[in-house]
């Protein structure tokens, strides 16, 4: 069954500008990772956040999580044509369960 | 880390034909996974190949429709049977490294159109 569910479905920014995404899932978890599409190919992990973490950066990009409202945001600063992709939320609830994958934002970048 | 080479990227079948999409990691890895994703969607596990057992298939997905196999703990084959317009997807292939985080590595996909 779907775990998370990000929105927006679909984002469309000036470069330039900050990307927000969020990420709500239903049940606990032992961390959540981001993960990058471009034009449909193989999926990309850019982060990883674990349950007893609130916010973490990699370069342009900052997650948090709250566990206590379920809910993660993704934000990519100075945005660039470049991040123009679909960006998935994945829940790990540890022991054997699965990697399950939201629905994913798209993101477009207006040069 | 786990690289995964993933062939064909692309095809263009025709209807009733079958296509065989083969995964290579270049580590041994005990689980692999397969994912459809359809245009716009997310993506949706079809079956975890475990090497030396059969293929576990997720609801509404059958052996007979997508066979798959293991020989060996670095490759796997996963093959869409009797082809129709509506098998037009993405298809990946994926390990899981497992740690103290799971983290999952994906082959660049297949995208296959029916015709």
């Amino acid at each position: 069954s779907q775990q998370g569910e990000e929105d927006p479905q679909a984002l469309s920014i000036q470069e330039g500008e900050n990307a927000t995404m969020n990420c709500s899932y239903k049940t606990s978890i032992n961390n959540l990772q981001w993960y990058r599409q471009n034009s449909g190919r193989g999926l990309v992990h850019l982060i990883l956040i674990r349950s007893n973490e609130r916010e973490k950066h990699s370069g342009r990009l900052r997650v948090t999580l709250d566990t206590s409202k379920k809910s993660s945001s993704l934000l990519i600063t100075a945005s660039r044509a470049a991040d123009t992709a679909s960006y998935f939320c994945a829940t790990d609830a540890g022991r054997d369960d699965k990697i399950i994958f939201g629905k994913g934002t798209r993101l477009h970048i207006l040069p | 880390s786990a690289v995964i080479s993933q062939k064909p990227s692309r095809d263009i079948c025709q209807r009733g034909t079958s296509l065989t999409i083969q995964c290579q990691v270049d580590s041994q890895v005990t689980m692999m996974f397969w994912y459809r994703q359809q245009p716009g969607q997310s993506l949706t596990l079809i079956a975890t190949a475990n090497q030396g057992s059969e293929a576990t298939y997720e609801s509404g997905f059958v052996i007979d429709k997508f066979p798959i196999s293991r020989p060996n703990l670095t490759f796997s084959t996963l093959t869409v049977s009797n082809m129709s317009p509506e098998d037009s997807s993405i298809y990946l292939c994926s390990v899981e490294v497992k740690g103290m985080n799971t983290e999952a590595f994906f082959g660049q996909g297949t995208r296959l159109t029916v015709v």
